[in-house]
């Protein structure tokens, strides 16, 4: 399984857009980027995954750029309740077929009043 | 999308002792995945839960210390056993949902204090 690299901590200020930058060299040709928050006393939780170029839903975007050795998560206009781990992980295409994620060692978030 | 039960939530344990931490889901499940996460660090899994078969463990843990079960596809516990101060750590479970992508789900763990 591919390694990340993130930053283990960043600070934002409320209404700001964060991007928090990960690194995965060896990214293979099937894998997808995964992005997962966890909020102290809390199971991880879904985010965002993609594959290439440009991925938004209602709670981020993911940019990802052609060579895909790297992705950015963007939180748009952060708030207090932002405040979290971020976990970004990289691995294959299920497929049906279950395949254990491996975490990093994550950015804690702080988002500052 | 798929919800996990864990149980119980927290518990604070005499050392020797052995607890045994549930998970339930609301689905049918091939794999279930038991992690551990120790204070201020990352997921570490320990195992992987197949139903029908023993399970597989990760590089560091082992059964004897760790026994889990998988009865059916939707249930699975983990056992601490022998229970030391450096097992104290939430233990989490967590599981896929259906589809072509890799989205899992966790429980909200159990928090473990080893006293």
């Amino acid at each position: 399984l591919a390694k990340t690299t993130q930053p283990i901590s960043m600070d934002s200020y409320e209404g700001q857009e964060v991007n928090i930058t990960c690194s995965h060299n060896n990214i293979a040709t099937n894998d997808y980027i995964t992005w997962y928050q966890q909020f102290p006393s809390q199971g991880p939780r879904f985010i965002i995954q993609g594959y290439k170029t440009k991925v938004t839903n209602e709670v981020a975007s993911l940019f990802i750029p052609a060579d895909r050795k790297s992705s950015t998560l963007s939180l748009p206009r952060v708030s207090l309740s932002d405040t979290a781990v971020y976990y970004c992980l990289v691995g294959g295409l299920s497929s049906g077929s279950a395949r254990q994620l491996t975490f990093g060692s994550g950015t804690q978030l702080t988002v500052l009043p | 999308s798929a919800v996990i039960s864990q149980k119980p939530s927290r518990d604070i344990c005499q050392r020797g002792t052995s607890l045994t931490i549930q998970c339930q889901v609301d689905s049918q499940v091939t794999m279930m995945f038991w992690y551990r996460q120790q204070p201020g660090q990352s997921l570490t899994l320990i195992a992987t839960a197949n139903q029908g078969s023993e399970a597989t463990y990760e590089s560091g843990f082992v059964i004897d210390k760790f026994p889990i079960s998988r009865p059916n596809l939707t249930f699975s516990t983990l056992t601490v056993s022998n229970m030391s101060p450096e097992d104290s750590s939430i233990y989490l479970c967590s599981v896929y949902g259906t589809g072509l992508n890799t989205e899992a789900f966790f429980g909200q763990g159990t928090r473990l204090t080893v006293v």
